[in-house]
């Protein structure tokens, strides 16, 4: 079966490190996405992996082990503005391509 | 450059009436999804159009829900006749080159569908 695994809810102050864990288990696999998305807004793009390791992108790093079926979004320097909602995504291997949507883990930034 | 548009961004709509959501790809992007989030749920994949053609309409749920993409860029999707479960967030998202690994989707902010 599919299934993603993140927690519901995370709290953190303003310029501390957080790190938002994701497990999956999905049939077939070709990379992971990570999305941030504002209530009432579209989600946006934050990272990809596809092979094992940490991929750095200025504040925000994301980390994969395939054998584990394990990620992270790694957040640093934290800022109001990133309170958001942060969907793990795994893709489908093949010709669909879908991604496979967790429920997000909901960010509070704290002053 | 002008990003995914959804029209319209609400909609509230009777049981048993129709509604026909819109998407405006960016320009250019070839493949173009629909996924729908109902409340409390995760994001589920609903069908991938590849230009005009259907790629992969697994994700829909029945036959009351029809999706087209004539002329292969801008989308509809026609809910006939809606039904309560159908309530959710309609996301449109495109991309450029279905080859590429790194296929990055740019997603619409999406179509508040509530059926009464």
């Amino acid at each position: 079966g599919q299934n993603i695994d993140q927690p519901t809810e995370m709290t953190a102050t303003e310029g501390a490190i957080v790190q938002i864990n994701c497990t999956y288990q999905t049939s077939g696999f070709n990379g992971l996405f990570w999305y941030q998305q504002h209530a009432g807004e579209a989600p946006t793009f934050l990272s990809y992996n596809v092979l094992d390791g940490l991929e750095e992108k200025g504040r925000f790093s994301s980390f994969l082990s395939r054998s584990k079926g394990y990620s992270y979004l790694l957040l640093k320097e934290l800022q109001m503005k990133d309170s958001a909602s942060y969907l793990c995504a795994p893709r489908h291997a093949g010709n669909n391509r879908k991604l496979i949507w967790g429920l997000g883990t909901s960010l509070a930034v704290n002053p | 450059e002008a990003g995914v548009t959804q029209f319209p961004s609400h909609s509230v709509i009777e049981k048993g009436q129709t509604v026909t959501l819109r998407c405006d790809p960016i320009s250019g992007h070839d493949n173009l999804y629909w996924y729908r989030r109902v409340m409390g749920k995760e994001i589920k994949f609903l069908l991938h159009f590849v230009k005009e053609s259907k790629q992969d309409e697994s994700g829909m749920p029945n036959n009351r829900f029809l999706a087209e993409r004539t002329g292969g860029t801008y989308s509809t999707l026609k809910v006939q006749p809606a039904e309560l479960e159908d309530s959710g967030v309609y996301f449109c998202a495109s991309s450029q080159i279905q080859g590429a690994s790194h296929e990055k989707l740019f997603f619409g902010s999406g179509t508040q569908l509530s059926v009464l």
